[in-house]
This record gives C-alpha cells, structure tokens and sequence, in this order.
C-alpha cells in the first residue's frame, strides 16, 4: 500500500481551475515531487518542491504545501492537460521512495 | 540530450530470471543516482530500487527486496536489475530514471526523476 495517497479521479471543465491533492505522513518531512503521464509514453516531471517547473512546463502548473498534504493546481485547464498525475516523495524512513496512486484528469 | 535507454525485458515463465539493462548517454553518468521505476499494466507508479552514484548504497522496496538486484558499472555508463523469481505481479514495464536531488530553504529536501527511459516490458506468465 501506497505512503501516499491521491484521489483516483478529478474531472475540470476546460479553461477552469483544479488542484490534484496528495496526503501523506511522510509530507511533513519530505518534499513532493508531480509527473504528468500519458497513455504509451513515460512520465514527465511538471512540479518538484513545494512550486518548482522544470523548463519547458507551462506556467499553469503550480505547487503548493501545508501540513501533511502537497498540491499540484493547473490554473486554466486545457485539453492537453488530461492525463494521469503522480505525487512522489520519500517514506517515512527517508530511504525509499514512493508514489501516490495516481490521479486520472478529464477535462471535459 | 540526456538519453535513457532499456533493454531486456520479455516473456518468461513464474520463477525465471531476467536481467534489465540502462544504458545512459548525455551525462556524466558517475555522478548521478539511479532509480528502478515500474508500472504494471493500467496500474501506478511503483518505486522498485536506489543506488547511489558510487554504488555503495542500495535500497529495495520491500515487494523485491532478497530477489532483485540493482547494480551499475559506471566505466559502461549502465545500469542493471537482476531479477529473479520472478512472479507474476512483477509484470510491469520497468523504466529507469535518473534522479536529482534538490533543497528548499523552507528546509525540505528531496528527489525528483527529470528523466526516464522509454520502458522495457516485463511479461511473467504460464
């Protein structure tokens, strides 16, 4: 079972906002990281932090954190954006990794 | 362009062995930590292995821990996941994925995978 855990399903009509949430003890200590993935393809890195975007990711994406629960919020959803996302940060250990168990997004 | 590159995944019966290759190119490979990630068939992400830049420090989650083995020869720039006994909910694509850690001023740390292979595609079937 998953250290963190992510709603299954969020759905946003298109242009609107959403924020995909994750929850975990291990938050408190541990920054999260977000992956965008697509059917057939790798994941894409989009948020990593508290609100860091790699280059070439859209200003629409944003992070956010408080308490035990990070954030990921897409300012504008557009079409493109639907997609499963992914939290990923380190147990409580510190030594392994998890991730959350995905959030699939439908812009409708 | 950094450039993550699998190989060696297939179909094999339950309990067989097979080992997965990485081959790593645009970066100094000896520098950075690698990762095992997998993902079975219309499931999730699942973190499988770590090991450092140096390769003394390894990590397994539990699900393979005593039947995989991470390794890397960083004069090849590849990485390797020895697997065996293999069961049938090992079946996944296995991805490889580059880490890199960051700190934050708020006093958070952490790591993220800006890069990963295509995935190769482990079948474990009868």
């Amino acid at each position: 079972s998953s250290e963190v855990t992510q709603d299954p399903a969020v759905s946003v009509a298109l242009g609107q906002t959403v924020r995909i949430t994750c929850q975990g003890d291990s938050l408190r200590s541990y920054s999260a990281s977000w992956y965008q993935q697509k059917p057939g393809q790798a994941p894409v890195v989009v948020i990593f932090g508290e609100n860091n975007r790699p280059s070439g990711i859209p200003d629409r994406f944003s992070g956010s954190r408080s308490g035990n629960t990070a954030s990921l919020t897409i300012t504008g959803a557009q079409a493109e954006d639907e997609a499963d996302y992914y939290c990923h940060s380190r147990d409580s250990s510190g030594n392994h990794q998890v991730f959350g168990g995905g959030t699939k997004l439908t812009v409708l | 362009e950094v450039q993550l590159v699998e190989s060696g995944g297939g179909l094999l019966q339950p309990g067989g062995s097979l080992r997965l290759s990485c081959v790593a190119s645009g970066f100094t490979f000896s520098s950075y930590e690698m990762h095992w990630v997998r993902q079975a068939p219309g499931k999730g992400l699942e973190w499988v292995s770590y090991i450092s830049s140096s390769g003394r420090t390894i990590y397994y989650a539990d699900s393979v821990k005593g039947r995989f083995t991470i390794s890397r020869d960083n004069a090849k720039n590849s990485l390797y996941l020895q697997m065996n006994s293999l069961r049938v909910e090992d079946m996944a694509v296995y991805y490889c994925a580059r880490a890199t850690y960051y700190y934050e001023s708020s006093g958070y740390d952490g790591e993220y995978f800006h890069h990963w292979g295509q995935g190769t595609l482990v079948t474990v079937s009868s």
